[in-house]
């Protein structure tokens, strides 16, 4: 069974950072590319970043491009979302989800809560 | 502001169906499959439709996705109370480089 859980959401202050994790287990990490999607209060879906399976490629929304950076640990089957210069706007519950390409984002974690304000 | 743009909201009594649209452009659903996405409140999305018209294991064939040019869209036969949600379409925009979620249309069981 696939296993996405999340961790490191907070209360953090305009301008802070943290650290979000996601540790998987289930399936073979290094063959799939990985995806972090927030969802915001009252608001649908957006996708934030993705990377590649083996680590070299990565891609982010233009709204925190230069601020987060995706990254992933293939033998600790576990992404990581760094997150810097935290705006009031980055509020939201941060998801990771697998990726089966053409086969969307198929497996969701529970989500970690991340709230900036001061 | 999403490049995907479907309906606010679609409505339908017990049984009838419903037919949610989406619509992009050459960049996005022009020359990428589509996804469809149904959120509850307080739940994480749940993928329902794939590669423009496969269903997921698990999920009834009652739904069913289609795509034609640059729009999508998304049919509930036989509409049940737990349809209840809100629906996003989604798909990989080549201009942006990025994952682009439709604007979502939440569909009421009257």
């Amino acid at each position: 069974e696939v296993q996405l859980v999340e961790s490191g959401g907070g209360l953090v202050q305009p301008g802070g950072s943290l650290r979000l994790s996601c540790s998987t287990s289930g399936f073979t990490f290094s063959r799939f590319a990985m995806n972090w999607v927030r969802l915001a209060p009252g608001k649908g879906p957006e996708w934030v970043s993705e990377i590649s399976g083996n680590g070299a490629k990565t891609f982010y929304a233009d709204s925190v491009k230069g601020r987060l950076v995706i990254y992933r640990d293939n033998y600790m089957n576990t992404l990581y979302l760094q997150m810097n210069s935290l705006r009031v706007e980055d509020t939201a519950v941060y998801y990771c989800t697998k990726d089966d390409g053409s086969y969307g984002f198929d497996s969701w974690g529970q989500g970690t809560l991340v709230t900036v304000s001061s | 502001q999403s490049v995907l743009t479907q309906p606010p909201s679609a409505s339908g009594t017990p049984g009838q169906r419903v037919t949610i649209s989406c619509s992009g452009s050459s960049s996005n659903i022009g020359s990428n499959v589509v996804n469809w996405y149904q959120h509850l409140p307080g739940t994480a999305p749940k993928l329902l439709v794939n590669s423009n018209n496969q269903r997921p294991s698990g999920v009834p064939g009652r739904i069913s996705g289609s795509k034609s040019g640059t729009s999508a869209s998304l049919a509930i036969s036989g509409l049940q109370s737990e349809d209840e949600a809100d629906y996003y379409c989604a798909t990989w925009d080549d201009s942006l480089r990025g994952q682009v979620f439709g604007t979502g249309t939440k569909v009421t069981v009257l």
